[in-house]
C-alpha cells in the first residue's frame, strides 16, 4: 500500500504571495498524481492530475510538477479563494491514498 | 451540467445496515467509473471503493472489504453503496464521484456528500 505523505501541514501566506506545497510517495507512482482543493463544508475539487495537467476551469496560477516520488503544487499568487485545505493523492495503484492535507491559511 | 446527489445517510448503531444512493445527471453514466469517497469528521479523505462504467470491476479499501458493497443501476444513473456490520470509525460524509473515465482514475466532478453516523 502506497502511503503519500504531505508537507507542511499549515502554511501561512500573505495574499499575492507564491504558496508552494510537497508531496511525497512511498514508492514510485510514475506522474500518476493528483491535487484537490477542499474548502470548508464543500466537496473537493479537482485542480491538476498526471501531476502537472490542470483540470477544466483551473485557473493558470495552480501549477503542478514532479514525478516518481517527489511532487510540487504551486500558487504563484494567492487570492483570497485560496485559501482552502489542499489533498494529494496518488492514483497508480489501488488503493487511491490521498496524504493528509496541506491547509494554506492567511498570514 | 454534471451533477452528483447523493441521499442515504443517517444515525445507525453499530452493527447496523445503510444504503447510499447516488442519482448522476448531465453525462452518459454508463461511460464513467464511480467513487465513493468518506471523509471521517476533521479528518482527511478516504476512497472506500470504485466500479467500472458497466458494473463489471469494482474495488475496495481493506476497511470496509467484506462489509460494503458497490453497485449501480445504470438504467436508472444511479451509484449505490451498501454498507452492513457498520462500525463507529465509519462515521463519515460520504461523496459520490465520477472518475476521469476508467475506474482508479482521480475523480473530476464530486457531489455534495451524505453524512453517516454510527453511534448507540
Amino acid at each position: 500500500e502506497i502511503v503519500m505523505t504531505q508537507s507542511p501541514a499549515t502554511l501561512s501566506v500573505s495574499p499575492g504571495e507564491r504558496a508552494t506545497l510537497s508531496c511525497r510517495a512511498s514508492q514510485s507512482i510514475s506522474s500518476n498524481l493528483a491535487w484537490y482543493q477542499q474548502k470548508p463544508g464543500q466537496a473537493p475539487r479537482l485542480l491538476i492530475y498526471g501531476a502537472s495537467t490542470r483540470a477544466t476551469g483551473i485557473p493558470a496560477r495552480f501549477s503542478g510538477s514532479g514525478s516518481g516520488t517527489e511532487f510540487t503544487l504551486t500558487i504563484s499568487s494567492l487570492q483570497s479563494e485560496d485559501f482552502a485545505v489542499y489533498y494529494c493523492q496518488q492514483y497508480n495503484n489501488w488503493p487511491l491514498a490521498f496524504g493528509q492535507g496541506t491547509k494554506v491559511e492567511i498570514k | 451540467e454534471v451533477q452528483l446527489l447523493e441521499s442515504g445517510g443517517g444515525l445507525v448503531q453499530p452493527g447496523g445496515s445503510l444504503r447510499l444512493s447516488c442519482v448522476a445527471s448531465g453525462f452518459t453514466f454508463n461511460s464513467y467509473a464511480m467513487s465513493w469517497v468518506r471523509q471521517a469528521p476533521g479528518k482527511g479523505l478516504e476512497c472506500v471503493s470504485a466500479i467500472s462504467g458497466s458494473g463489471g470491476s469494482t474495488s475496495y479499501a481493506d476497511s470496509v472489504k467484506g462489509r460494503f458493497t458497490i453497485s449501480r443501476d445504470n438504467s436508472k444513473n444511479t451509484l449505490y453503496l451498501q454498507m452492513n456490520s457498520l462500525r463507529a470509525e465509519d462515521t463519515a460524509v460520504y461523496y459520490c464521484a465520477r472518475d476521469k473515465g476508467y475506474i482508479g482514475y482521480p475523480s473530476d466532478y464530486w457531489g455534495q456528500g451524505t453524512l453517516v453516523t454510527v453511534s448507540s
